[in-house]
């Protein structure tokens, strides 16, 4: 069975600053995607950015980027001067070909202004 | 907001009593989710549907069914609730052409 694992429940990062959010995960398929999403007080769950496995260019979006090292099965978060609009819950999340999302119990952020 | 529409927003219910979530879509996408979000555990996969009367189930479906008999509403069923079933519930669809899920806004239902 595939897991995922998140192993900071809080991070903080001061405003304009560099913070990494962790995450690795357990799987014997060789096709998959990654997934992180961000869950703000409004409890909106909003996708931040994606992988796909079959590619090794780690995907960027703006001031977020991954860190995917799939021999590793490690899937890291980067974010780029923080803002306060990024404080929020970070998941997680897997998927194979089935595309039953498997998530991680998530990460805290707290920005520090 | 992905056209994703759960009902109710919040629901207080009593122990014993059944409750039925709404689960409702705009664009007729074959793949629908329910999870539900506990502290400490993420989300958690409660049912998901690939199709009309085509579901199956995720690791936590003890307590819970669901139906599908059309494209745009996906319920879920707590028989009879019980306090552990205190959460957040969220429905969630991947379109075609999509490998990521979308998520409706949740559901809190607490169980007294």
């Amino acid at each position: 069975a595939q897991t995922v694992t998140q192993s900071q429940p809080e991070m903080s990062v001061q405003e304009a600053e560099t913070v990494t959010l962790s995450c690795t995960y357990d799987t014997s398929e060789s096709d998959y995607y990654l997934f992180w999403y961000k869950q703000p007080p409004s409890r909106q769950m909003i996708l931040v950015i994606r992988q796909e496995a079959y590619k090794q260019q780690n995907a960027t979006e703006n001031r977020f980027s991954v860190n995917f090292q799939k021999a590793a099965k490690s899937f890291s978060l980067k974010i780029s001067d923080s803002q306060l609009g990024d404080a929020a819950m970070y998941f997680c999340a897997f998927a194979s070909g089935t595309y039953k999302y498997i998530f991680g119990t998530g990460t805290r952020l707290k920005v520090l202004a | 907001d992905a056209g994703i529409t759960q009902s109710p927003r919040h629901k207080v219910t009593e122990t014993g009593t059944p409750v039925t979530l709404r689960c409702h879509q705009t664009e007729n996408h074959r793949y629908m989710y329910w999870y539900r979000q506990d502290p400490g555990h993420g989300l958690r996969l409660i049912h998901y549907s690939y199709g009309v009367k085509d579901t199956d189930k995720g690791e936590v479906s003890d307590g819970y069914s669901v139906s599908r008999s059309k494209t745009e509403d996906f319920l879920l069923t707590l028989e009879s609730a019980t306090s552990s079933q205190t959460s957040v519930y969220f429905c969630a669809i991947r379109p075609g052409g999509h490998t990521e899920a979308f998520f409706g806004q949740g559901t809190r239902l607490t169980v007294v």
